[in-house]
């Protein structure tokens, strides 16, 4: 079963907009992590973001954890043609160091040039 | 490997056929997840191997469906009986013992079944 659940499902931008999507989860968690994915292929981890956290940042991307609402967002500032592609939320449960992660739906993010 | 290794890239088979896909995870890498994506879908999880514990292999959705990982690197995911169901990209993705780096795709499987 679907752990993460994303919001908008599909997101239509211009270039140097900023794009902000979420992401519900159902159960506790040990940390998040949003993936892109483009082309149907294989998925490129952007960021991880553990249960003890509320925000981080990398480039121009940050995400936000609130626990209590289980729920996240990532937030792609001052975005570009290229960030054109499909972001996936995943959740790990487990405090492991390898641990399964559960992926949501994905949101398709399309900047217009 | 410098990153995850899958092949073929992609795979067209008659409906009964078995298959076999073969995943090289990055060495050193002590877990590989398989996954499975249909058309416009989230990611559905298959099976996990974390260094010599028992595979997780709750998430394969029939007997049809198995998985193994010699000597803790290359997995191969066989799929008996192919239904037309099966279609879908078969990805398969390896990680380390460093936490804050997730995990790392390989490109996948486009499997085709006819």
């Amino acid at each position: 079963s679907q752990q993460g659940e994303e919001d908008p499902q599909a997101l239509s931008i211009q270039e140097g907009e900023n794009a902000t999507m979420n992401c519900s989860y159902k159960t506790s968690i040990n940390n998040l992590q949003w993936y892109r994915q483009n082309s149907g292929r294989g998925l490129v981890h952007l960021i991880l973001i553990r249960s003890n956290e509320r925000e981080k940042h990398s480039g121009r991307l940050r995400v936000t954890l609130d626990t209590s609402k289980k729920s996240s967002s990532l937030l792609i500032t001052a975005s570009r043609a290229a960030d054109t592609a499909s972001y996936f939320c995943a959740t790990a449960r487990n405090t492991g160091a390898n641990s399964k992660l559960t992926f949501g739906k994905g949101i398709t993010l399309s900047v217009r040039p | 490997g410098a990153g995850v290794s899958q092949s073929p890239s992609n795979k067209v088979t008659e409906k009964g056929k078995d298959v076999e896909l073969r995943c090289d995870p990055i060495s050193g890498h002590t877990a590989l997840y398989w996954y499975r994506q249909s058309l416009g879908q989230g990611l559905e999880f298959l099976i996990y191997f974390q260094g010599n514990s028992a595979p997780d292999k709750s998430g394969l959705p029939s007997d049809r469906f198995s998985a193994e990982r010699t000597g803790g690197s290359v997995s191969t995911l066989t799929i008996q009986r192919t239904q037309q169901e099966d279609s879908a990209v078969y990805l398969c993705a390896s990680s380390g013992q460093a936490t804050n780096y997730g995990y790392t795709f390989g490109s996948g499987t486009r499997l085709t079944v006819v």
